[in-house]
């Protein structure tokens, strides 16, 4: 069983849509991460949160330390948001991945 | 903004050659590592640096080495290609005086080893 998991694997939705990816792990961390990566490869950080929740334009991250879970929340959904969307989380100084979510998002 | 490069977007290479794939940041991070993302599985990390000359094994370093003779690049050498090193190799950068803080990837390399 992996270290993170996410779910679900593979997500599309509608423009406008509101969208929520789950990141669920099994090991004491220090931190969380939201990473997106583009197609062709590239990936850019989002988020790194240890507690509660952190807000970025039409992106919300959430984290439950207890129940070890976070969330992530697209508001708005738009095509320019289909990307895959990568967990990880720093343990104890490394980090491990979950393997993405791929979101599709159609006009 | 930090900018991490990588020599190639796009590499096929023939079993038994040496491959190099190169890295290079320019915000003078301390730390900087490499990791291959393969479908199902996730980014794995192969090797990191905290400091030039110094390298550290990830969880997968077997067929791999690497070299930090610079702070600003990070070489990551397959010293004898296989088919199963066929893979996405992401490098990143990142600054912390201890652990692994926000990392910053570059664009990657894919790589067919045929």
């Amino acid at each position: 069983k992996n270290e993170v998991e996410q779910s679900p694997q593979n997500l599309t939705a509608q423009e406008g849509e509101f969208i929520t990816i789950n990141c669920s792990y099994s090991v004491g961390i220090s931190a969380l991460h939201w990473l997106q990566q583009h197609p062709g490869g590239g990936i850019v950080s989002l988020f790194m949160l240890s507690s509660g929740k952190k807000k970025h334009g039409r992106l919300i991250a959430t984290i439950n330390i207890q129940e070890k879970h976070s969330s992530l929340h697209i508001t708005a959904s738009h095509p320019r948001d289909s990307a895959v969307y990568i967990c990880a989380v720093r343990s104890p100084d490394k980090l491990i991945f979950g393997t993405g979510t791929r979101l599709q998002v159609f006009p | 903004d930090v900018k991490v490069t990588q020599s190639s977007r796009y590499l096929v290479k023939r079993t038994g050659e040496k491959v190099f794939l190169e890295c290079v940041q320019d915000m003078d991070h301390e730390n900087m590592f490499w990791y291959r993302q393969d479908p199902g599985l996730g980014l794995r990390l192969i090797y990191f640096s905290y400091d030039v000359k110094m390298k550290e094994k990830g969880d997968i370093p077997e067929g791999y080495s690497v070299s930090r003779e610079k702070k600003e690049r990070f070489s990551l050498i397959l010293e004898s290609a296989s088919t199963n090193q066929t893979s996405m190799y992401l490098c990143a950068s990142s600054t912390t005086s201890g652990g692994f803080y926000e990392q910053y990837f570059g664009p990657g390399t894919r790589l067919t080893v045929t």
